[in-house]
């Protein structure tokens, strides 16, 4: 089955820890995003990708690093310099097209202890 | 001014009833928008896209696109205790910009 995974689904970090949380997908899709939700609110961009060896800031970037060295995966890392890391983390992907339409993995909710 | 906007709501509907869900949005430039439900602790899933003036029927979903008036919503006939989720209005241009989300409940 084509889709979107991440892992791991909880996550536990102390302070003063980096973390990094996977996200892999089979879709084929050129174009992959990490966003960012917190009780209550929507959906804040952390960082995106359009193509391999390439990816952007979002509204949120601080604190986080992002790699793509393929075009299946797109590791998200929290450092320690996220002030406020506790969140429902979400990746999607899409194809790179104007019109194309987003799809989301499971979801990874980290909590710092 | 927000990019998407939409109602949080909540809004409770008696099951069987239409329930209304509405966004707007501030860049008559965007061209693509989309409608996700999200359960509780669970990731959106994509339920409509439109890109189009006009109504796009899915089932017992409608969404209706209004370019002029910066305004798309979603319809839900024959509302069942399962629709109740938070909805979330998005919209793509370059990047994709989603609203806060209306909490539904549907009363059995």
């Amino acid at each position: 089955d084509g889709g979107i995974t991440q892992s791991p689904k909880y996550l536990f970090r102390k302070e003063g820890q980096n973390v990094t949380l996977s996200c892999e997908q089979n879709l084929n899709h050129d174009a992959m995003y990490w966003y960012r939700q917190d009780p209550g609110q929507g959906l804040r961009l952390i960082y995106y990708s359009q193509i391999v060896n390439d990816f952007q800031k979002g509204d949120i970037a601080e604190g986080y690093s992002v790699s793509r060295e393929k075009k299946e995966s797109f590791p998200l890392t929290v450092t320690s310099a996220q002030k406020n890391p506790t969140a429902f983390y979400l990746c999607a992907s899409s194809r790179a097209g104007g019109g194309d339409e987003q799809f989301f993995g499971p979801g990874t909710r980290l909590t710092v202890l | 001014q927000k990019e998407v906007e939409q109602n949080s709501g909540p809004l409770s509907v008696p099951e069987g009833a239409i329930a209304s869900l509405n966004c707007t949005y501030s860049d008559r430039v965007s061209q693509s928008f989309f409608w996700y439900r999200q359960y509780s602790g669970k990731s959106p899933e994509l339920i409509m896209s439109i890109y189009s003036n006009g109504d796009k029927e899915d089932g017992r979903f409608t969404a209706q696109l209004n370019k002029a008036s910066q305004y798309v919503s979603l319809l839900i006939r024959d509302s069942q205790p399962s629709d109740s989720a938070t909805y979330l209005c998005a919209v793509k241009r370059g990047q994709f910009y989603f609203g806060t989300g209306t909490s539904l409940t549907v009363i059995p």
